[in-house]
């Protein structure tokens, strides 16, 4: 079975701090996505990558940065995290839109 | 990417058959038709995806009309644990930077009585 994992499910921080939200996959796909979900917005891409060292920004890329070093790994980073990032942000991986999630980071920005 | 309309909610009785619509009435000839899941607290499931003819799987089967403006989800015998929200995305499936860009709609929220 495909695994995509994430660093956290649940995560707490202050304003302005540095996040790094972290995604590893297991099955050698070459697209990752990095998702938010919030209520009644449903789920907004904010970037992906299709190879190693590329990435493209989705829908909402604004204050959000991404970093593709390895293939399996796909990171979001927050440069200085606000209140409006408070959010679930979903990690999947896949091949054309066969996409496989993973469980979900609950950040909470204080 | 063509839009979808899918009803906001939908009830089915558990072992009965979960059939569950969705409108694409601007999708174009090279747009496949997907469908996901997510259950409460997980991170969305893939269902099942076409382009024109009928597809069964294991976990449900996909009717897209003649005309693909419409189709249907169908689970054959829900189950409780079916409860979840439903997306219908339509996408196409081309090489490049284009790759995976699903838009999530608001989806139908199914919930399955025993």
């Amino acid at each position: 079975d495909v695994k995509v994992t994430q660093s956290s499910r649940y995560l707490v921080k202050r304003t302005g701090e540095k996040v790094f939200l972290e995604c590893v996959q297991d099955m050698d796909h070459e697209n990752m996505f990095w998702y938010r979900q919030d209520p009644g917005l449903g789920l907004r891409l904010i970037y992906f990558s299709y190879d190693v060292k590329m990435k493209e920004k989705g829908d909402i890329p604004e204050g959000y940065s991404v970093s593709r070093e390895k293939k399996e790994r796909f990171s979001l980073i927050l440069e200085s995290a606000s209140t409006y990032q408070t959010s679930m942000y979903l990690c999947a991986s896949g091949v054309y839109n066969e996409q496989f999630f993973g469980p979900g980071t609950r950040l909470t920005v204080l | 990417d063509a839009k979808t309309t899918q009803p906001p909610s939908m009830d089915c009785a558990e072992g009965r058959a979960a059939n569950l619509p969705c409108n694409h009435s601007t999708i174009s000839g090279n747009e496949y038709v997907y469908w996901y899941r997510q259950i409460h607290s997980q991170g969305p499931q893939y269902i099942i995806h076409g382009l024109k003819n009928n597809e069964t799987n294991e976990m449900a089967s996909l009717i897209i009309t003649e005309d693909r403006k419409s189709s249907t989800l169908i689970l054959p015998h829900a189950t409780l644990r079916d409860t979840a929200v439903y997306y219908c995305i339509v996408s196409t499936s081309a090489g490049g930077t284009s790759y995976g860009k699903l838009t999530f709609g608001q989806g139908t929220i199914l919930t399955v009585h025993p």
